[in-house]
C-alpha cells in the first residue's frame, strides 16, 4: 500500500510567520503530487498541482516543492495570514486514477 | 469554481436500507470520483468514471455501486447500508486522469 504521510498533524503560529508543511509518499514512481485546502464542513480546494517531470510549483505566497527520489514534498506558505487557517491536504497520483491522501496539516494563524 | 453539485448534503437513515447520492458537474468533466472521508483515515477512494458508462473500483469499494448514464451525473448507492458507511462522501470530477480534481460540498451521511 502506498501511504502518504503528513507531518506535522497540527501547526498553530502568529501572523506574518513563513512556514512549511511537510509530505512523504512511500513510492516514488508517481504521476503528479497535489496540494488542497480545506476549511471546516467544506470540500477540498486544489492549490497547487506538481508533475512528476516538474520540481516546484508556484501560486502567489505558496510554493510546492517536490523531490521524487526522497519521496518528499513540502509546501511553503509566505507571510501567513488567519485567512490562511485551514486543513492542508497533500495527495499523491498513483496509478491512472488512483490518488492517495495525506490525513492533512490542520494550520492555524493567530492574529 | 468548478460547478459540482451533491446531493443531498445531510442524511440520516437506517441500517439495511438503500441510499443513493447524487453528484452533478456542469463543467463536462471525463472523470468523477466519489471519496470517503474519515477522522484518522483521510479521504480513500470508492469508485471512478472515466466516462459514461465506464466505471471502476477504488480503494474502498466494497459494499458500494455507482453508475454514470450522464457525462454530468454520477450516482453512488448503498445497497443496504451499514454504521460503518457513516462517513462524508465527496465527489470530484476532471478533464483527465492526471488532470486537477475538482471537488463538491460533500454529503454527511449518518447510517444509525
Amino acid at each position: 500500500k502506498q501511504e502518504v504521510t503528513q507531518i506535522p498533524a497540527a501547526l498553530s503560529v502568529p501572523e506574518g510567520e513563513n512556514l512549511v508543511l511537510n509530505c512523504s509518499f512511500t513510492d516514488s514512481a508517481i504521476y503528479n503530487l497535489q496540494w488542497f485546502r480545506q476549511d471546516p464542513g467544506k470540500g477540498l480546494t486544489s492549490l497547487l498541482l506538481i508533475q512528476s517531470s516538474q520540481r516546484e510549483q508556484t501560486s502567489g505566497r505558496l510554493n510546492a516543492s517536490l523531490d521524487k527520489s526522497s519521496g518528499r514534498s513540502t509546501l511553503y506558505i509566505a507571510a501567513s495570514q488567519p485567512g490562511d487557517s485551514a486543513t492542508y491536504l497533500c495527495a499523491r497520483f498513483y496509478n491512472n486514477n488512483d490518488m492517495r491522501f495525506g490525513a492533512g496539516t490542520r494550520l492555524t494563524v493567530k492574529p | 469554481d468548478a460547478g459540482i453539485t451533491q446531493s443531498p448534503r445531510h442524511k440520516v437513515t437506517e441500517t439495511g436500507t438503500p441510499v443513493t447520492l447524487r453528484c452533478h458537474q456542469t463543467e463536462n468533466h471525463r472523470y468523477m470520483y466519489w471519496y470517503r472521508q474519515d477522522p484518522g483515515h483521510g479521504l480513500r477512494l470508492i469508485h471512478y468514471s472515466y466516462g459514461v458508462k465506464d466505471t471502476d473500483k477504488g480503494e474502498v469499494s466494497d459494499g458500494y455501486s455507482v453508475s454514470r448514464s450522464k457525462t454530468e451525473d454520477f450516482l453512488l448507492t448503498l445497497e443496504s447500508a451499514t454504521s460503518s458507511q457513516t462517513s462524508v462522501y465527496f465527489c470530484a470530477s476532471g478533464q483527465a486522469s492526471t488532470d486537477t480534481q475538482y471537488f463538491g460540498p460533500g454529503t454527511r451521511l449518518t447510517v444509525l
